[in-house]
């Protein structure tokens, strides 16, 4: 089926610094690519969608020049978070659709942590 | 998208069947019922998704009710490894209406016990 791999896993970083979240569909093309966060005991909230050859939408809420999204081909999109901070820390998660009646499949997530 | 209402949370005997109840008293015609679920610091996972008629797959049971109104998730033989979040949302097939999101509700942590 189709998946989506999502790196790193898990990151540790010094605030002020910046981390880059890689998700890449594998055996499908993702024209589109739905970004996440998530934060201990609550649900997955809706970050960012961004579409291949265009600039990402951002949610309400959500600062566009501290998540920078990149979706530079058909199979890569990227989460930067720029000058993180002990806020920022929190699970992000991708997702794409699949064109199957499957709907959605997720990146495995990436657990950052701002020290 | 139509909203949803799910219990907080619920426990199951292992072996046992879990039924989680979801209510989605306002969905539409053309709305699918799906469900996910999450496991504790995984993304999630498609389980199974319906229109009006009960639908059964490797993982679940989905039963929706005749008015579309409710559904329930069936795992008929629940495993200490089905403990997770189960999300149900309700949106429409039109993957482009709303932009294509996938919005998440609070789910019911299911929580199977041996």
């Amino acid at each position: 089926g189709a998946v989506v791999s999502q790196h790193p896993s898990r990151v540790i970083c010094k605030s002020g610094t910046s981390v880059k979240i890689e998700c890449r569909s594998l055996d499908f093309q993702a024209t589109t690519m739905f970004w996440y966060r998530q934060f201990p005991k609550q649900s997955l909230m809706l970050m960012a969608t961004s579409n291949e050859g265009s600039k990402a939408t951002y949610e309400q809420g959500v600062e566009k020049d501290k998540f920078l999204i990149n979706h530079a081909s058909l199979t890569l999109s990227t989460l930067t978070v720029t000058s993180a901070h002990p806020e920022d820390s929190s699970f992000y998660i991708c997702s794409a659709p699949t064109g199957t009646n499957y709907g959605y499949t997720f990146g495995s997530g990436t657990r950052l942590t701002v020290v | 998208d139509a909203k949803t209402t799910q219990p907080t949370s619920m426990d199951c005997a292992e072996g046992r069947a879990a039924n989680l109840p979801c209510n989605h008293s306002t969905i539409s015609g053309n709305e699918y019922v799906y469900w996910y679920r999450q496991i504790h610091s995984q993304g999630p996972q498609y389980i199974i998704h319906g229109l009006k008629n009960n639908e059964t797959n490797e993982m679940a049971s989905l039963i929706i009710t005749e008015d579309r109104k409710s559904s329930t998730l069936i795992l008929p033989h629940a495993t200490l490894r089905d403990t997770a979040v189960y999300y149900c949302i309700v949106r429409s097939h039109l993957f482009y209406n709303q932009g294509g999101k996938l919005i998440f509700g609070q789910g019911t942590e299911l929580s199977v016990k041996p």
